[in-house]
């Protein structure tokens, strides 16, 4: 079974600083990866994904991702973070084969500080 | 409907209760997801139905939990004899397949109080 494991629990930056959120995953066969962001007191939202094709992917709001399958790493970064930016951030990998659940690491609170 | 909705959104029971909880899936998704959010925890994937195909339970932590899907529409998430442990954020969500790949909405949760 796949697992994703998101290396730091809490990253607290300065506002205007580069930011990098790390997720790795195990899995024995090809996957699809995701970011998802919960906004203080808000539901959780797609951030970005990445399904094939080009290993860089952007999403909303200025993040992008990079797939390593060499490394089985799918880090978020941002090259200058806001205050607006300030939530938890969930890696999330699900095998690439239909009927598969999509499984969830246990976040990270990114803290964009002043 | 326009987004995923879950109801109550807020559960206060007693020990040893049954509690359901209700999901309503976007219109026309034909999966639907139970995950459990508590602190430090993450998301804790529960069980996951696809269209008629047998749900995966993997994630079910007891047999006190249960959960189906009626007309592959509603869902309901039932825990039996609840437990103090059991408190969380309980979130539906639902998918359409997006090359291939489930892309998930979320509804806004039941946070489950067990005293």
């Amino acid at each position: 079974a796949q697992s994703v494991t998101q290396l730091d629990s809490q990253v607290p930056v300065f506002e205007e600083a580069p930011v990098e959120l790390r997720c790795n995953y195990s899995s024995s066969v090809s996957v699809y990866l995701f970011w998802y962001v919960q906004y203080p007191n808000q539901g959780l939202q797609l951030l970005l994904k990445y399904l094939s094709g080009s290993t860089l992917v952007k999403g909303i709001n200025g993040f992008e991702a990079e797939f390593n399958k060499s490394q089985t790493s799918f880090h978020l970064r941002k090259p200058s973070v806001h205050i607006s930016d300030t939530a938890e951030y969930f890696c999330a990998v699900s095998r690439n084969q239909a009927g598969t659940a999509l499984i969830f690491g246990k976040g990270t609170t990114l803290s964009v500080s002043s | 409907g326009a987004g995923v909705s879950q109801s109550p959104s807020n559960k206060v029971t007693e020990k040893g209760k049954d509690v359901e909880l209700r999901c309503d899936p976007i219109s026309g998704h034909t999966a639907l997801y139970w995950y459990r959010q508590s602190l430090g925890q993450g998301l804790e994937f529960l069980i996951y139905f696809q269209g008629n195909s047998a749900p995966d339970k993997s994630g079910l932590p007891s047999d006190r939990f249960s959960a189906e899907r009626t007309g592959g529409s509603v869902s309901t998430l039932t825990i039996q004899r609840t437990q103090q442990e059991d408190s969380a954020v309980y979130l539906c969500a639902s998918s359409s397949r997006v090359s291939g790949a489930n892309v998930l909405t979320f509804g806004a949760g039941s946070r489950l109080t067990v005293l």
